[in-house]
């Protein structure tokens, strides 16, 4: 069965300090990975995504994410955190296209001056 | 840039009442879905529509949603006769169809059944 775990519910970080947020997936295929955000009162506003071919793939405002397949982890990083970053991040995974996509729980993310 | 855009952005609705939610996707795009997120759970696929019909749909779609096309620019989201149960944010996403898209999402639409 699909689905995507994203095991931290909420994280707290400093501005300046670097980010890591968590995603593992069961896909019966050849996954399809995104990243979405979302801010307060907005829509959901895609970071990345990865098809295939290099498995480090860099994002809007300065994310990436990396593909581990023998992990089924697609785990997105920040090297700094800014306070406008603040926002509900979720890991998605779907077939070719953008169809039926399957999503996490969402990670709040929280930053402290 | 071009975007999904939703409205209204807020609904209250009473039980059993019918409600539609509006989308206007991108121009140039033409598949269309509509996702909800019930409040504090996952954002969860209801249908998908390509070519004026239904192309893949959820079991949350049953028979008391529909989706219609109604003119060029326009995708709507009915929910024939509404249950408090169907209370959530509802997005509109609509994808250009080429192989290695990717959705974009509407600002979403809130719709309170009471």
């Amino acid at each position: 069965a699909q689905s995507v775990t994203q095991p931290d519910i909420h994280i707290t970080v400093s501005e300046g300090a670097s980010l890591e947020l968590r995603c593992n997936y069961s896909y019966g295929a050849t996954p399809y990975l995104f990243w979405y955000v979302q801010s307060p009162g907005q829509g959901l506003q895609l970071l990345l995504k990865y098809f295939s071919g290099d498995t480090l793939v860099q994002g809007i405002k300065g994310f990436e994410a990396e593909f581990k397949r023998s992990q089924s982890s697609f785990n997105l990083r920040k090297p700094s955190v800014h306070w406008s970053d603040a926002a509900e991040y979720f890991c998605a995974v779907g077939p070719r296209g953008a169809n039926n996509l399957f999503f996490g729980t969402g990670t709040r993310l929280t930053v402290i001056p | 840039e071009p975007e999904v855009t939703q409205t209204p952005s807020h609904q209250v609705t009473q039980m059993g009442q019918e409600v539609i939610l509006r989308c206007v996707p991108i121009s140039n795009h033409l598949y269309f879905y509509w996702y909800r997120q019930i409040l504090g759970q996952k954002v969860e696929f209801l249908v998908s529509f390509y070519n004026n019909e239904i192309s893949e749909k959820s079991e949350i779609f049953d028979d008391q949603f529909s989706v219609e096309r109604p003119d060029g620019s326009n995708f709507t989201l009915k929910i024939r006769s509404t249950k408090l149960e169907d209370s959530a944010m509802y997005f509109c996403a609509s994808s250009d169809g080429t192989e290695n898209t990717e959705a974009f999402f509407g600002q979403g639409t809130r719709l309170t059944v009471v």
